[in-house]
């Protein structure tokens, strides 16, 4: 059974920028979350989506959204990017609740 | 304070001995522990998880809860160089809002782990 897929792997943006960075879930898993991690926040909840709707969302500002698509494909999108969201962005998925998470390999977005 | 927090490292150990890791929580309505393992360059991978108060072993790992303390903590018996890693609990709190179930996992700082021969 494949794993959670997560591209590009790697994105090097400039200020003011935006990105959208995509995430497959294993097959059956119907709940995607998405986490920002970084050195010294470590990993931070940024939303959760299951059906194609937001269950639950971080404290992160609006320039961060998700969809999540019939398939359970899910994207997320950075508007205006500033230098403080130079992080790694993770997917995970479960079958339905938020219990065990499988990790994506990230999306390192670099913001320059 | 923080939701989730872990005792600070880096823990270094000697191969064979036994790995301590603690965490605390805020949150007296969390429901779900997990214990996730992240190999520097990697993602988080499930190593254990405990819903109910006690000791749950698999393997060389066992997860302790004390709900009552708000306590949650991962040994590590007969450690390995292969072990060491940073070590992340994460909590779940879980309800209802608008009609609709929700979830989210919070997790804690990390420890790192070493593990010298």
């Amino acid at each position: 059974k494949a794993g959670v897929t997560q591209t590009p792997r790697y994105l090097i943006k400039t200020r003011g920028q935006q990105v959208t960075l995509s995430c497959s879930p294993i097959s059956g898993h119907r709940s995607v979350s998405w986490y920002q991690q970084t050195p010294g926040q470590g990993l931070q909840f940024l939303f959760e989506y299951f059906s194609e709707t937001q269950r639950n969302k971080g404290n992160f500002p609006g320039r961060f959204s998700g969809r999540q698509f019939s398939n359970s494909r899910s994207e997320m999108n950075v508007s205006t990017l500033e230098l403080g969201d130079s992080a790694l962005y993770l997917c995970a998925s479960s079958v339905d609740r938020v219990e065990k998470l499988f990790f994506g390999s990230g999306t390192q977005l670099s913001v320059l | 304070q923080k939701e989730v927090e872990q005792n600070s490292g880096p823990l270094s150990v000697p191969e064979g001995a036994i790995a301590s890791l603690n965490c605390t929580y805020s949150d007296r309505g969390s429901q779900s522990f997990f214990w996730y393992r992240q190999y520097s360059g990697k993602s988080p991978e499930l190593i254990m998880f405990i819903y109910s108060n006690g000791d749950k072993e698999d393997g060389r790992f066992t997860a302790q809860l004390n709900k009552a303390s708000q306590y949650v903590s991962l040994l590590i018996r007969d450690s390995q160089p292969s072990d060491s890693a940073t070590y992340l609990c994460a909590v779940k709190v879980a309800g209802w809002a608008g009609g609709t179930s929700y979830g989210k996992l919070t997790f804690g700082q990390g420890t790192i782990l070493t593990v010298h021969p």
